[in-house]
């Protein structure tokens, strides 16, 4: 089976940092993805990880270890715009193109205050 | 340019009746990707096309949803006999195969069934 864990709601402080983690246990792996999605809108990306390590764009960065099922998001200097749900996703398959299908967690509604 | 499109944005329909969604993906994109989100839960994956390779329908709840593409354009998503358990927004996205990691969202089609 397929399981995708982040936690369901977060509250930070405006400047602060935060760090959304996410845990996955699936029969393939080939890449891990963080969406933003805002309130009646659609997601929209933000990182993808394939090798262990730290992918840093920005405020936001992404970290990765394949052999502890694992990842996190980190956003720094938080902003009242961070509040949004995120959305924690993993390519189950790839075949030079024969299959690309994400499995998302149910994701993380941050709200971020004053 | 143009963004992935999605009409009707809402529908509303009756118990038993057929719907089909429409989804315009951004022009050159090969892959196509249905999405079903339930209020305040995950993406939930349905199907996935790539060219003229047969589609990913691992994701397809039931024999009453199907989806077709014609070449690398326009898809329709079909439900049959909606149930009320087929209320949801209901995502597309493309890719390029270039840079099959990230998925471009549409904004969804919100289908509530009485």
């Amino acid at each position: 089976g397929q399981n995708i864990d982040q936690p369901t709601e977060m509250t930070a402080t405006e400047g602060a940092i935060v760090q959304i983690n996410c845990t996955y246990q699936t029969s393939g792996f080939n890449g891990l993805f963080w969406y933003q999605q805002h309130a009646g809108e659609a997601p929209t990306f933000l990182s993808y990880n394939v090798l262990d390590g730290l992918e840093e764009k920005g405020r936001f960065s992404s970290f990765l270890s394949r052999s502890k099922g694992y990842s996190y998001l980190l956003l720094k200097e938080l902003q009242m715009k961070d509040s949004a749900s995120y959305l924690c996703a993993v390519r189950v398959g790839w075949d030079g193109g024969a299959t690309n299908k994400l499995i998302f967690g149910t994701g993380t509604l941050l709200a971020v205050q004053p | 340019g143009a963004g992935v499109s999605q009409s009707p944005s809402n529908k509303v329909t009756e118990k038993g009746k057929d719907v089909e969604l429409r989804c315009d993906p951004i022009s050159g994109h090969t892959a196509l990707y249905w999405y079903r989100q339930r209020l305040g839960q995950g993406l939930e994956f349905l199907i996935y096309f790539q060219g003229n390779s047969a589609p990913d329908k691992s994701g397809l709840p039931s024999d009453r949803f199907s989806a077709e593409r014609t070449g690398e354009s326009v898809s329709t998503l079909t439900i049959q006999r909606t149930q009320q358990e087929d209320s949801a927004v209901y995502l597309c996205a493309s890719s390029d195969l270039r840079h099959i990691y990230e998925q471009y969202f549409g904004p969804g089609t919100r289908l509530t069934v009485t």
